[in-house]
């Protein structure tokens, strides 16, 4: 199994671009989950999903979109990228319930000018 | 909303110094989870506590859940290089019909001075 992979692993945006960010988990878990991790600092959750077709928000949703049409999938979609937007991307999933735990991809390092 | 807080937020200790990490959550928790995340690399899940009081080891690392189930500690022996990175303690949220997200600490980032 690859676990769970995520595409690109570096990106630069200019201000006011748009991007998707891939990724794809083989381990046929119901929950996935995008964390941004900004520099020094603790995991936030943009969005999450319990099943394809099913999304809801995290803490910081603002500025991104997420879809889920297949389990192995969540693209997290940044609309007109800001500065404030530069961070590492995390792409987690689980197979579901409170006691499994949660397997994280590389990350994407995204930056913003 | 629910919160969950660690302390110290960094901690530097010379190699073979003991090192402690507390997590500390705003409410109940049916079970805890700690990750390590190296340098660069991304979280890596290490254990799971669920029961009150518990404890487990692994190897210099001792996982404590607190009576209460609303605090951890992670507890490293004799410092490696190879413990540098962030410790994070993550809890279980409920978000309605049996569905869940988890919440992360804001971490305990360790150096290890050779």
């Amino acid at each position: 199994n690859a676990g769970v992979t995520q595409t690109p692993k570096f990106r630069i945006l200019k201000i006011g671009q748009s991007m998707t960010l891939q990724c794809t988990q083989d381990m046929n878990h119901n929950y996935m989950y995008w964390y941004r991790q900004d520099p020094g600092m603790g995991l936030k959750l943009i969005y999450y999903s319990v099943g394809a077709g099913i999304t809801d928000k995290g803490e910081v949703p603002n500025g991104y979109n997420v879809s889920r049409s297949t389990t192995e999938d969540f693209p997290l979609r940044l609309e007109l990228a800001a500065p404030s937007q530069t961070s590492v991307y995390f792409c987690a999933s689980t197979q579901g319930g409170t006691y499994n735990e949660q397997f994280f991809g590389p990350g994407t390092r995204l930056t913003v000018l | 909303g629910q919160q969950v807080m660690q302390i110290p937020q960094y901690q530097h200790v010379q190699e073979g110094e003991d090192f402690t990490t507390y997590c500390n959550s705003s409410t109940t928790l049916s079970n805890i989870q700690w990750y390590k995340q190296r340098p660069g690399g991304h979280p890596v899940f290490l254990i799971q506590l669920v029961k009150s009081g518990e404890v487990k080891k692994q190897k210099r690392l001792t996982f404590q859940f607190g009576e209460a189930k609303k605090n951890s500690s992670l507890h490293i022996t004799a410092t490696q290089t190879t413990d540098v990175g962030t410790y994070f303690c993550a809890g279980p949220s409920a978000t309605g019909a049996g569905t869940y997200k988890y919440i992360f600490g804001t971490g305990t980032r360790l150096k290890v001075l050779a």
